[in-house]
């Protein structure tokens, strides 16, 4: 069963605008991973946050952890149509090395 | 540097007939993970391995799949008697250190196996 639940399934947007997504979870994790998938096929990994920290950065990537709400966010800024992609949270909780992923969001940038 | 390589990238079968899909990990990681993923849904854990051990195969549907990782490198995904239902992109990847270490698990482009 899948515990992360993405928010929202589809986004829309321009180029240049930022994209916000949202991941809710429900169990207590050890750490909580974004990654992205082109055309449904390899993931490529984005970021990682532990369950101790609540902010980190990654060139235009930024990602929050809220513990006690057991979410995260997502925020791409300035996009570009290459991101044009799946977006998946993932957490590492249940059991070492298990990943388990939330349904994505489809991001989609127009140029 | 390689990265982990799937085999084959698309694999069509019929009802009832058997399938292996390979994996090749990063060369010396030590934990590799089998995930399936359906249309339009994000991947389920299948089974992990620690080296040559199965550590964690609670995901498995069935006793029609099996995985194996003779020499701790490469693994074989094996199902019998498929059925459509079993129809996914089948992704596999590898960490260098021990499972747990909160590592980036590093994907390959998955196999798509589609079951007539």
């Amino acid at each position: 069963s899948q515990q992360g639940e993405e928010d929202p399934q589809a986004l829309s947007i321009q180029e240049g605008e930022n994209a916000t997504m949202n991941c809710s979870y429900k169990t207590s994790i050890n750490n909580l991973q974004w990654y992205r998938q082109n055309s449904g096929r390899g993931l490529v990994h984005l970021i990682l946050i532990r369950s101790n920290e609540r902010e980190k950065h990654s060139g235009r990537l930024r990602v929050t952890l809220d513990t006690s709400k057991k979410s995260s966010s997502l925020l791409i800024t300035a996009s570009r149509a290459a991101d044009t992609a799946s977006y998946f949270c993932a957490t590492d909780g249940t059991s070492y090395g298990k990943l388990t992923f939330g349904q994505g969001t489809i991001l989609t940038v127009h140029p | 540097g390689a990265g982990v390589s799937q085999t084959p990238s698309n694999k069509v079968t019929e009802k009832g007939k058997y399938v292996e899909l390979r994996c090749d990990p990063i060369s010396g990681h030590t934990a590799l993970y089998w995930y399936r993923q359906s249309l339009g849904q994000g991947p389920e854990f299948l089974i992990y391995f620690q080296g040559t051990g199965a550590a964690d195969d609670s995901g498995l549907p069935n006793d029609r799949f099996f995985a194996v990782r003779p020499e701790g490198s490469v693994s074989t995904l094996k199902i019998q008697r498929t059925e459509r239902g079993d129809s996914a992109v089948y992704l596999c990847a590898s960490t260098p250190g021990l499972a747990g270490d909160g590592d980036t698990q590093y994907f390959g482009p998955g196999t798509r196996l589609t079951v007539l």
